[in-house]
């Protein structure tokens, strides 16, 4: 079973609009890491989070990690189709710098 | 290209076949993982090394399944007696850690993918 429960599986998004996706864990984060995977590809690091409330921005992808440090969004503003991929988060649940991932969210940018 | 690189990106063998993976990571990295990624999961991690100390096996890791880091640059993960249940991508990742290094973002390579008939 996966430590962290991502949500939504899977979405579908019209080019132009905004989605988020949501990264949960009972326990507390000592590290919290965005990625995107193309299928079938490697892993590519978009964010890292470690203090509670933080909050990163990069082009048009904003990730926060929560003050419990035990919830984390990612949000895509004016959504565009390279956007589209594999959003995969990922945690230090233990301080020991191994990552424990969630299942993933496939994201599908429409035109 | 700087970047953790994996040979061979793919690889079809019968069951009952050993296979050799390698991982070169980031130059000045100290830190190696072994991760195992199944269709439609996130990655589940398999081992680490810190320089060439393997610190640490998950559980997924049989006994048919070996990694080493000799020199503590490059890593190969082997697999004896393959099964079909070890078809999966394996992907190595590397990061810097140590005092005064600040995060420890792990970089991840392409992936072997591997299908055993």
């Amino acid at each position: 079973s996966q430590e962290l429960e991502q949500s939504p599986q899977s979405l579908i998004v019209q080019e132009g609009k905004n989605l988020t996706i949501n990264c949960t864990s009972s326990k507390t984060l000592y590290g919290l890491y965005w990625y995107k995977q193309k299928y079938g590809e490697g892993l590519i690091f978009l964010m890292m989070l470690q203090k509670g409330g933080e909050e990163k921005s990069h082009e048009k992808i904003t990730a926060k990690l929560d003050e419990k440090k035990q919830q984390s969004s990612l949000h895509i503003t004016a959504s565009q189709p390279s956007h589209a991929g594999i959003y995969l988060c990922g945690a230090d649940i233990k301080d020991d710098y191994k990552l424990s991932f969630g299942a993933g969210t496939t994201v599908t940018v429409r035109a | 290209d700087t970047g953790v690189s994996q040979d061979p990106r793919h690889k079809i063998t019968k069951r009952g076949q050993n296979v050799t993976f390698r991982c070169d990571p980031i130059s000045e990295h100290n830190r190696l993982y072994w991760y195992r990624q199944t269709l439609g999961q996130g990655p589940e991690f398999l081992t680490y090394f810190q320089n060439e100390a393997q610190l640490e096996k998950s559980r997924l890791l049989s006994d048919r399944f070996s990694a080493e880091r000799p020199k503590g640059s490059f890593s190969t993960l082997e697999i004896q007696r393959t099964e079909q249940g070890d078809s999966a991508m394996y992907l190595c990742a590397s990061s810097l850690v140590g005092p005064g290094q600040g995060a420890n973002e792990q970089f991840f390579g392409p992936g072997t993918r591997l299908t055993v008939l």
